[in-house]
């Protein structure tokens, strides 16, 4: 099993929809982030977390929100989705002694 | 703003070519440089430089921390066919621990 898991993998959505992608980690990190890549923009962080009380607003948080049910489990909602958003989001953990990420597979999600 | 610039964006050589790929940062409270290769879907991890010119190296690739021009290069000797990806450097942030990214170089390797 990945060591940080999101669902979905691929997911298509019209305009308006609220959709959620989830992400799991068994890796036992207390740091959390969601991120999207765009072409030719990298990475850019959306939202990130130290711990279930703590969330952090990212570079580009605006129609996004989060939630962190547990330590290991870090969710991303796009409350009304709008094709802008259509992207490829990753999900990564890292800790305080370990300051590379660890990537999930992505989720490739297109708004149309 | 903490801002990361990559070039080239695109990049393309023959099979046993040498490369070398930029990178540059502007960030408040730096700790480290970090490269991956992102083939498909997730980027994997490269090598993390936090100190100034120590050379870190793993086989065919390199790559070195120059904290004085605010800078990095990522090399890689001998080029394959299966080095084709896109490069990302990112520079992570004390404190916050978070990583901005630059925008990658895609490079090709052609037989």
């Amino acid at each position: 099993d990945a060591d940080v898991t999101q669902t979905p993998r691929n997911r298509i959505t019209k305009t308006g929809k609220r959709i959620m992608l989830e992400c799991s980690q068994t890796k036992g990190h207390d740091r959390m982030y969601w991120y999207r890549q765009d072409p030719g923009l990298g990475l850019r962080l959306i939202y990130y977390s130290f711990d279930v009380k703590d969330i952090n607003k990212g570079e580009i948080s605006d129609g996004y929100s989060v939630s962190r049910q547990a330590q290991a489990k870090f969710s991303l909602s796009l409350e009304s989705a709008i094709p802008n958003q259509t992207a490829l989001y990753f999900c990564a953990t890292s800790n305080s002694s370990n300051y590379g990420y660890t990537f999930g597979s992505g989720t490739r999600l297109t708004v149309v | 703003e903490d801002k990361v610039v990559q070039s080239p964006l695109s990049l393309v050589v023959h099979e046993g070519d040498t490369v070398t790929l930029n990178c540059s940062y502007e960030v408040t409270n730096f700790r480290s440089l970090l490269w991956y290769k992102q083939e498909k879907k997730a980027p994997t991890f490269l090598f993390m430089l936090t100190s100034s010119g120590i050379e870190k190296k793993s086989g065919r690739l390199s790559s070195i921390l120059d904290k004085k021009e605010l800078s990095s290069i990522l090399n890689i000797t001998a080029t394959q066919t299966g080095d084709s990806a896109i490069y990302l450097c990112a520079a992570l942030i004390q404190g916050a621990q978070k990583l901005v990214f630059g925008q990658g170089t895609r490079l090709t390797i052609n037989p």
